[in-house]
Formats: structure tokens, sequence, C-alpha cells
């Protein structure tokens, strides 16, 4: 019930391509979904997040697409540049609990 | 703001050591939580503090175990470590547990 699945688990694009990240949960309870970004040797940043009420979100070219019925989110990476290779991870948050975090997605954008 | 510090940032130990990483949080943020960060398992969350009292736990050994003071910072301890145990410990801060700032990380390697 608290899991988060993301997929995939590695992901190469191109300079200029679009990135696609996808989560799925199964708690119909959590109320808010955050992604966080990785670079090797620091702490997760938060990078855009959404709640369940709203079915896109979008932060420069970083977008939240949500779809509740399917119980489904994904991050999209518009314009996919090299300093956007790291790790991507997203999460799902409960009243009263913790963050429940999905396994990863190492994203290399190629020059 | 300064953001959340670790100290160490790195620590060699054998096994059945134990050891002590602490964890100061932005100022105003009384929710510390910690993680452990592996290459198999992915972020999983340990505890969470709040106002020095334990607020959440996470499925780990009492091994592990955690505090907080009174200035909000925070340290965990690890007893009678086991090579499992190598991994990044990271440190989150909050003011509304949804929204975690983390900081770079403690990396534990047991040998």
């Amino acid at each position: 019930q608290q899991q988060v699945k993301q997929s995939p688990q590695s992901l190469i694009v191109q300079k200029g391509g679009i990135s696609i990240i996808n989560c799925a949960y199964e708690n119909t309870a959590f109320d808010y979904f955050p992604w966080y970004q990785q670079f090797p040797g620091k702490g997760p940043a938060l990078l855009i997040a959404i709640r369940p009420d709203v079915s896109e979100k979008k932060e420069g070219r970083f977008t939240i697409s949500f779809n509740k019925s399917a119980k489904q989110f994904s991050l999209h990476i518009m314009d996919s540049q090299p300093g956007d290779s790291a790790t991507y991870f997203c999460a799902a948050y409960l009243l009263g609990n913790m963050l429940t975090f999905g396994g990863g997605t190492r994203l290399m954008v190629k020059p | 703001k300064a953001g959340v510090t670790q100290t160490p940032r790195y620590l060699i130990k054998t096994r059945g050591q134990q050891v002590t990483l602490s964890c100061s949080p932005i100022s105003g943020h009384r929710s510390v939580s910690w993680y452990q960060q592996t290459p198999g398992q992915g972020l999983q969350f340990l505890f969470e503090y709040f106002s020095e009292t334990q607020r959440n736990k996470g499925n780990f050994p009492g091994r592990f175990s955690g505090r907080q003071f009174s200035n909000s910072r925070s340290e965990m301890n690890v007893s009678t470590l086991e090579l499992g145990d190598s991994a990044l410990y990271l440190c989150a801060s909050s003011m509304d547990q949804e929204t975690q700032y983390f900081g770079p990380g403690t990396r534990l390697l047991v040998l």
C-alpha cells in the first residue's frame, strides 16, 4: 500500500530531446507528489511537486503530469540538457507519515 | 538561509563498532528525518524527530537509533555495525513533513 514504483531505472536521451520518467502508486490517500533530483555526491533536491487535484504542473522545462484514476504520475523534461544528467526520484506523501520514494531513474543526456 | 549540514561527510568503520552521525537542520525547521541510501534498496526512511520526540519510524532494526536536541540538531547512532550498513546516510529537515530539504549525506563504509 505504501509502495511507489518508478520506471525506467535508467534512461539515455539526446540533447534537446524529451526525458520521461514514470511512477505508479497504490495508496489513494497519498496527497502530495514531489520529484527530487540528485547529482553525484549531493543530497536529493526538490525539483517540482504536485497535488492530486491538479492534472499538470509546469516549471520551466520540467512538467509533472498526474493521472489520478490510473494512480500514475510522470516527469517530463523538455529540451533535455547534459546538465540534467542526474538521478531522479519520485515520491509520495501521506499526511502524518513520511515520504515514500520510488527506486530512482538515472538519466544521462548525451551532447 | 544555510542549508542542512551533516558531519562527518565520510567515515570508515569496522564491523562491530558503533558510529554517530550528526545533522544540523535549516534554521526554523523542527522536523529532522534520516534516510539510508544504497544502490540496491534506494532511499529508505529510518526515523523522524520533531521537537525532540520520535514521530515516525521506518522498518530498521533497533541498532539504528536517533535523538534530537532542543536546538533541533539531530544525531543518529548505529551500533554493532554490519557490512550491510555501508551506505549514504541522508538527513532532511522540514517545516511541514511533506517538503524535505536534504543535506549532502554522510558516506559510511563498514569494513
